[in-house]
């Protein structure tokens, strides 16, 4: 079965400092992976996909099938980063995602 | 647009209670979910609805009964509330452009049984 695994419940990190928000996947199939994002008091909502190769927000975040994982990164963490975040797994063909559980970010001044 | 909706906002219900959390979206999505989110468990598919008329059970459904009621709207009953069922429970929809996975969330409903 597949699953998400973020094993850092809290992350607490300086301004200017860099990020690393860990995940891991475990999946037998061809995965496609997300992050998506909850700020305080807002909505939760995507913040990349792997398949786009996109840096959004300075956050950029590599699939690396050898180590099953996705881990999010940013170079510079700014006090607006201070957010939820969630890795997700979208199995292939399906309609669902499964999501990790979450790693509270910190960035402190 | 407004995006997912999802009312009430906040519910407090005493065990054995029952209780409907209303969802709608006005993007045309085909496919909506209905997830639980609990410290230290993250996001939890309770049901989800890939078309309209059809719904499938997720990774929590125990406990709780889906309706598709049109293309807009999901909603998810609660036929007899129990303490575990405290929770915030959040309503998506997906976007079904493509390959794209994005899911739109709504605002969640925080629940509180005692």
């Amino acid at each position: 079965a597949q699953r998400v695994t973020q094993p850092e419940k809290l992350l607490s990190v300086f301004k200017g400092a860099p990020v690393e928000l860990k995940c891991n996947y475990s999946y037998s199939g061809s995965p496609e992976l997300f992050w998506y994002v909850q700020y305080s008091r807002q909505r939760l909502q995507l913040l990349l996909r792997h398949i786009s190769r996109e840096s959004i927000k300075g956050f950029t975040a590599d699939l690396n099938k050898g180590e099953t994982s996705f881990h999010l990164k940013k170079p510079f963490a700014q006090e607006e980063d201070s957010a939820m975040y969630y890795c997700a797994l979208r199995t292939g063909g399906g309609n669902k995602l499964t999501f990790g559980t979450g790693t509270q970010l910190k960035v402190e001044l | 647009n407004a995006g997912v909706t999802q009312t009430p906002k906040f519910q407090v219900l005493k065990t054995g209670q029952s209780m409907t959390l209303q969802c709608a979206q006005d993007m045309n999505h085909n496919s909506m979910y209905w997830y639980r989110q609990d410290p230290g468990m993250g996001l939890r598919l309770i049901y989800y609805s890939a078309s309209e008329g059809t719904t499938d059970k997720g990774e929590v459904p125990n406990g709780y009964n889906v309706s598709r009621l049109n293309k807009r709207e999901f909603s998810l009953r609660l036929e007899s509330a129990a303490p575990s069922q405290t929770s915030v429970y959040f309503c998506a929809s997906r976007e079904d452009r493509g390959n794209t996975d994005t899911q739109y969330f709504g605002p969640g409903t925080r629940l509180t049984v005692l």
